[in-house]
Parts: structure tokens; sequence; C-alpha cells
């Protein structure tokens, strides 16, 4: 089946750094990558929608300049919390999906997930 | 627009018994309706999906039906195990979306012997 690996699997740095995340397809294209921020105990929340070779979009909210987000290939894109604080540790996941194939949109395959704590 | 809503947990049920995991969606047009499952301190994995009215998905002994009269895609397992015990995600894609998924607040799952 399809295989998305995430990395680092979890991270703890100092407030005031920057961290980058990795999110790989790698068994298929993925024209498009979604990253998510999920709570202890709640559902997964859109951070932004990644198609390669283009600008992300960001969900309402989310700040653009805090999480950048760079699609650069068809099996890579990657998260950067930049000037990371305590209100950023979270659970961070990604998800690649081939697109639509026959009219009928593919499922996302979600990597493993990234915990950050910021200290 | 689009909308989830899966039953609240947590559901504790003893090994052997029945499981039914209650999702009802909003969307318009004819959406794809998928149930993920997640495993502590992991991503959340695809555990069955359907992309239209009446298909039935089914995997690891779980199964779901679109249900486009009722706007309902419940998940069902005739004998849980131990090894089930996870959180449950209902999760749409609508049509035209890019596959962009609009997830229920997901059920938690507690199995024990």
């Amino acid at each position: 089946g399809a295989v998305v690996s995430q990395h680092p699997s979890w991270v703890i740095c100092k407030s005031g750094t920057s961290v980058k995340i990795e999110c790989r397809s790698l068994d298929f294209q993925a024209t498009t990558m979604f990253w998510y921020r999920q709570f202890p105990k709640q559902s997964l929340m859109l951070m932004a929608t990644s198609n390669e070779g283009s600008k992300a979009t960001y969900e309402q909210g989310v700040e653009k300049d805090k999480f950048l987000i760079n699609h650069a290939s068809l099996t890579l894109s990657t998260l950067t919390v930049t000037s990371a604080h305590p209100e950023d540790s979270s659970f961070y996941i990604c998800s690649a999906t081939s697109g639509t194939a026959g009219g009928v949109n593919q499922p996302q395959h979600f990597g493993d997930g990234t915990r950050l704590s910021i200290l | 627009g689009n909308s989830v809503t899966q039953m609240e947990g947590p559901v504790t049920l003893s090994e052997e018994a029945f499981l039914t995991i209650n999702c009802t969606y909003t969307a318009t047009g004819y959406p794809s309706l998928f149930w993920y499952v997640q495993y502590p301190g992991e991503g959340l994995q695809l555990l069955l999906k359907a992309t239209k009215a009446d298909d039935k998905g089914s995997n690891k002994g779980f199964e779901a039906t679109y249900r486009k009269e009722t706007t309902s895609f419940h998940l069902e397992k005739g004998s849980v195990q131990v090894s089930d015990s996870a959180v449950y995600f209902c999760a749409l894609s609508g049509a035209g979306t890019a596959s962009k998924l609009t997830f229920g607040t997901g059920t938690r799952l507690q199995v024990t012997l």
C-alpha cells in the first residue's frame, strides 16, 4: 500500500528556534500534500494544502509566515515552524494523495506524525 | 459546507463484542467517504472507503456502507479484539475539492478482556 514517511517523529527544542518537518511519499507521486495539527484528544485541524510546484493554500487563522510550507517535488513537502514558542507544541501530521483518478478523489495517506515540544 | 458528525466516545467493549460507531454527513454532490484509525502516538491509517452510494467498504473485519438516503456511513465489526483499541475518524472528501478531507471529531474505542 501507499507509504508516507514523516521525519522526525519527535523533536524537543528551545523557544525561538525553527524546526523543519519532512513528509515524503515513498511509493507514489503526491500531487497534493496536506499538513494537519492535532491537539490532545481532538480531531485533526487542517493547516494548509500544498500542490507540487506552487504556493501552499493556508486555512483561515493559520499564519503563513509562521508555518512555512514547501512542496518542491512530487515526493517531498516540508513544514517549517519558524521562531517556535511553547504554544506551537503539538502533534503535526502530514498526508499525501495522488489526487483524482477517474473522477474519484484518491485517499489521503498519512505519515506517523511529529510530536513537537517547545521548551 | 461539508460536515461529519460522529458519535461521542469513549466506547468501551469487551473482547468479541459487536461494534457500531455511527457517522452521518452533510455534503453537496456525491462525496467519497472514509474511515481512518489512529493508534496511540501514530498518524492515521486508512481503514476503508466507499466512493458511491450503496458501496460497502471493508477491511480487517470492519465494514461500512455508504447510505445516501440516510447520509450515513456507520462503522461495524462483528467481534472486536483488544488490538482494535484506537481512535476512529469518519471523514469525507467532497466532489471537486481535490481530496480535501473533512473529519469527524473521532471516537475512542477501548476493548477489554
